[in-house]
């Protein structure tokens, strides 16, 4: 499956790095989120693009800056992270973010923060 | 406030049948979502219920009543490759998703 692409797959960083995370969809969506999933935790919404329009941010730290240039391209900028940051971070699209639409998900990035 | 719960973990026997049940308390709803993640893996969508009833796909199946809060997920003839997290999600009025720690699902030959 490669309707969803993220890059890096592991990323390994200290607390004064600045590192970025891609991802990339190729489903002709409209809509990208940013989820971080920490173990036997829910699946937490970090960031909403909808027609590259940034349409929510849950309240996350600014340590974490999106970006979406365009509808099939997100990444999301890590600096000065702790260590409670590591986790998986996984990349999703849809068709809008505004209906019921099926999210479609990356293999996410493992990130570690040493 | 919202809530989504599921079991932590389940097991259960190649080729048996298994039940994996979610209930749920949001603002609003929009459907019901179940995902299957393996470890390590994108989550990848399993099935999609926004009315009452039962949704049949192949050996898996998913239910749902409305006035109840509650679904289920049910998997038949239990392979081997079944052994994976299901996560379930609902989707609120404002069509985000609220999503279940997930259950994991341990197959034993």
């Amino acid at each position: 499956e490669t309707g969803v692409t993220q890059t890096p797959r592991h990323l390994v960083m200290g607390m004064t790095n600045k590192k970025s995370l891609k991802c990339e969809q190729h489903l002709g969506h409209n809509a990208m989120y940013w989820y971080k999933q920490s173990a036997k935790k829910p699946l937490e919404l970090m960031f909403v693009y909808n027609f590259k329009e940034q349409t929510e941010n849950n309240s996350v730290p600014s340590r974490f800056s999106p970006e979406c240039p365009n509808s099939s391209h997100l990444f999301l900028h890590l600096h000065t992270l702790q260590p409670e940051d590591s986790a998986l971070y996984l990349c999703a699209s849809s068709q809008d973010s505004g209906g019921p639409d099926t999210q479609y998900f990356g293999p996410g990035t493992r990130l570690t923060v040493l | 406030g919202q809530n989504i719960d599921q079991p932590t973990e389940m097991t259960a026997t190649e080729g048996a049948i298994v039940q994996i049940n979610c209930t749920y308390q949001t603002s609003g709803f929009n459907g019901l979502f179940w995902y299957q993640q393996h470890a390590g893996e994108a989550p990848t969508f399993l099935s999609y219920n926004v009315l009452d009833g039962l949704e049949e796909k192949g050996r898996f199946s998913s239910f749902l009543s409305r006035s109840k809060g509650y679904s289920y997920l049910l998997l038949k003839e239990l392979q081997m490759k079944d052994s994976a997290s299901y996560l379930c999600a609902v989707m609120d009025s404002n069509y985000q998703l609220i999503w279940g720690a997930g259950t994991k699902l341990i197959i034993k030959p």
